[in-house]
């Protein structure tokens, strides 16, 4: 039962660069969430999605792109690097059945460093 | 929009109890949920109180006061493994699938 999973797990960038960090679960689940969590402070979303196909803006959405294409998968673009979004970036997905009681559950994290 | 407020960090022995206080303000409540995350580790669900009262799940309890918009994760019985950050959450209510997280409660748990 493989839950939430995140590739890759570190990553090392330099200023400017692009990449894609990927989220895929195995729930079912029509939620699916991007956070950031920078040291000694709590989790700031930066997209989301409530189904397959449909994104939209988080708290800290600036700098960030994502897409769901498929319902299982939800992916996370920086488009060009840069230092402030050296973080730990955590991937969710809820069920919406059962309203709001239902947790999240988060993958193990993505270490992104951005020189 | 939502604001929590929780002590930043919080400090007890082995075997001791320990509270963590959770206050919010929101233009809606859809329920109060709280979160533990060990250090390099994901954050993990831990209990929800949608209605007034206690929830009890083992160690841990979860309080919840929908007129004083504030809550509480008692954590019973300390033991050096409960040593993690613990947060609070609620529903933004314009988008309930959408959690606002708390800042967290760092818990050090000594010997």
């Amino acid at each position: 039962n493989a839950g939430v999973t995140q590739t890759p797990k570190f990553r090392v960038l330099k200023t400017g660069q692009s990449m894609t960090l990927l989220c895929a679960q195995d729930m079912n689940h029509e939620y699916m969430y991007w956070y950031r969590q920078d040291p000694g402070m709590g989790l700031r979303l930066i997209h989301y999605s409530v189904g397959e196909g449909t994104t939209a803006k988080g708290e800290v959405p600036d700098g960030y792109n994502v897409s769901r294409l498929k319902k299982q998968n939800f992916l996370l673009g920086l488009e060009s690097a840069a230092p402030s979004q050296t973080s730990v970036y955590f991937c969710a997905s809820s069920s919406i059945a059962g309203g709001a009681s239902q947790p999240q559950h988060f993958g193990d994290g993505t270490r992104l460093s951005i020189l | 929009g939502q604001s929590l407020e929780q002590p930043s960090e919080v400090t007890a022995v082995e075997g001791a109890i320990v509270q963590i206080n959770c206050t919010y303000q929101t233009s809606g409540f859809y329920g109060l949920s709280w979160y533990q995350q060990h250090d390099g580790g994901a954050p993990t669900f831990l209990s929800y109180n949608a209605l007034d009262g206690l929830e009890e799940t083992g160690r841990f309890s979860s309080f919840l006061s929908r007129s004083d918009s504030y809550g509480y994760l008692l954590l019973q019985e300390l033991q050096m493994k409960d040593s993690a950050s613990y947060f609070c959450a609620v529903r933004d209510p314009d988008s309930w699938g959408k959690l606002q997280f708390g800042a967290g409660t760092q818990v050090v748990v000594t010997p």
